[in-house]
């Protein structure tokens, strides 16, 4: 399925760099999300953007900065990330409120070393 | 404290039988329930939803029940095929926003 894009789909770094995530959702969709599934844990939502507004940010470390500069398009930024922070990140895209399925990209599998 | 749970990490099915997964939830606050399929390096895949106004959705081989006093949900599937098999997890949501609440995963092998 090629509706949410994410980009790069691997990336290693080192606890002190700087590197973004992103996401593009060709969709028509309103609402945006970042999730995190680590390993042998659920899936994890981590922010909530609808019409390009931040509406959720669950618990998140300042760390994890996303950026929503309009509804077709996310960006997680990433700065001093801990080892924790190896994970594979989803983003995923709705039509907006209420009960409507999300679709999800295939990831960004993250390395901290 | 998991809110929705798939208490089977596993399941193995033959061919042409029916495949049944499980899940439960705590949070009577849940009015919309989803199953995802996922395949090795892919993200999750919508397969079917099921509204708390309703107990049961039907789509093809693919049938969700719903039981809201006991809390659980289940997705049958019937007749499995090799391809089905991949990790099912279940979602849950509600309110009026969009958050979904996910389980572990069941992992479902079905066997030629």
């Amino acid at each position: 399925e090629t509706g949410v894009t994410q980009t790069p789909r691997h990336l290693v770094m080192g606890m002190t760099n700087k590197k973004s995530l992103k996401c593009e959702q060709h969709l028509g969709h309103n609402a945006m999300y970042w999730y995190k599934q680590s390993a042998k844990k659920p899936l994890e939502l981590m922010f909530v953007y609808n019409f390009k507004e931040q509406t959720e940010n669950n618990s998140v470390p300042s760390r994890f900065s996303p950026e929503c500069p309009n509804s077709s398009h996310l960006f997680l930024h990433l700065h001093t990330l801990q080892p924790e922070d190896s994970a594979l990140y989803l983003c995923a895209s709705s039509p907006g409120q209420g009960n409507q399925p999300q679709h999800f990209g295939d990831g960004t599998r993250l390395s901290i070393l | 404290d998991q809110q929705v749970k798939q208490n089977s990490p596993s399941l193995s099915v033959q061919e042409g039988r029916i495949s049944i997964l499980n899940c439960d939830y705590t949070n009577s606050m849940f009015d919309y329930f989803l199953w995802y399929k996922k395949y090795p390096a892919e993200g999750p895949t919508f397969l079917i939803s099921i509204s708390s106004i309703k107990d049961k959705n039907e789509d093809g081989r693919f049938t969700v029940f719903l039981n809201k006093s006991a809390k659980h949900l289940s997705l049958h599937i019937v007749p499995s095929q090799p391809g089905d098999s991949a990790v099912y997890f279940c979602a849950a949501s509600g309110g009026a926003g969009n958050m979904l609440t996910f389980g572990g995963g069941t992992r479902l092998m079905v066997k030629p």
